[in-house]
């Protein structure tokens, strides 16, 4: 059964950067038949894909946010990470990583439980 | 972006009915449509992908159907525990896009 569990700051200034790690448990990161994904939750609960990465190495972003992402894995560790760059209150949000399978079209089967990110000074 | 759109925000019902809850994309995403259901303070929970193919583990009254840009959830008979909000998911065209949430409350 995989796990996946976010860990990083939950208040970040304006204009910093937010980083945020994703530790997978489970045996599956390392097979190559998934995607590894970040979603993230506004407080009115709105839902937006932010990009994946692949134990290839593999990226592709979400185009609104293409200038300020980067989301990389660290294969000997079982994580993958976000960055994002400039942050302003906007991106206030809880920040979920999710499994991607690819077959059928492409869905998130597993989810970490969510961590509150705060952008305030 | 493909805009996808729940026409409900809210609706509520009682403990054995059947409800139904609609999504539609702005364009054709064939059958790469997407239901998650999120419970106050935990993850969303994948229920139904590729339109109608049930999650393991997802009890059967849920079910899910519709293709191009008109998409239905079904719980067959809500219980307790399927009140939360719903949410689809559609994965046709990057960026994957999200509808904004259907609330099942108890009437």
């Amino acid at each position: 059964q995989v796990q996946l569990q976010e860990s990083g700051p939950g208040l970040v200034k304006p204009s910093q950067t937010l980083s945020l790690t994703c530790t997978v448990s489970g045996g599956s990161f390392s097979s190559g038949a998934y995607y590894w994904n970040w979603v993230r939750q506004f407080p009115g609960q709105g839902l937006e894909w932010m990009g994946y990465t692949h134990y290839s190495g593999t990226t592709y972003y979400n185009p609104s946010l293409k200038s300020r992402i980067t989301i990389s894995v660290d294969r000997s560790s079982n994580q993958f990470s976000l960055k994002l760059t400039s942050v302003t209150a906007a991106d206030t949000a809880v920040y979920y990583c999710a499994r991607g399978p690819q077959q059928l079209g492409f869905y998130f089967d597993s989810w970490g439980q969510g961590t509150l990110v705060t952008v305030s000074s | 972006d493909i805009q996808m759109t729940q026409s409900a925000s809210s609706l509520s019902a009682s403990v054995g009915d059947r409800v139904t809850i609609t999504c539609r994309a702005s364009q054709n995403i064939n059958r790469y449509l997407n239901w998650y259901q999120q419970k106050p303070g935990k993850a969303p929970k994948l229920l139904i992908y590729a339109a109608s193919r049930l999650q393991s583990g997802v009890p059967s009254r849920f079910s899910g159907s519709g293709s191009g840009t008109d998409f239905t959830l079904t719980v067959s008979s809500l219980q307790p525990e399927d009140f939360a909000i719903y949410f689809c998911q559609q994965s046709f065209i990057t960026p994957w896009t999200f509808g904004q949430g259907t609330k099942v409350e108890i009437k």
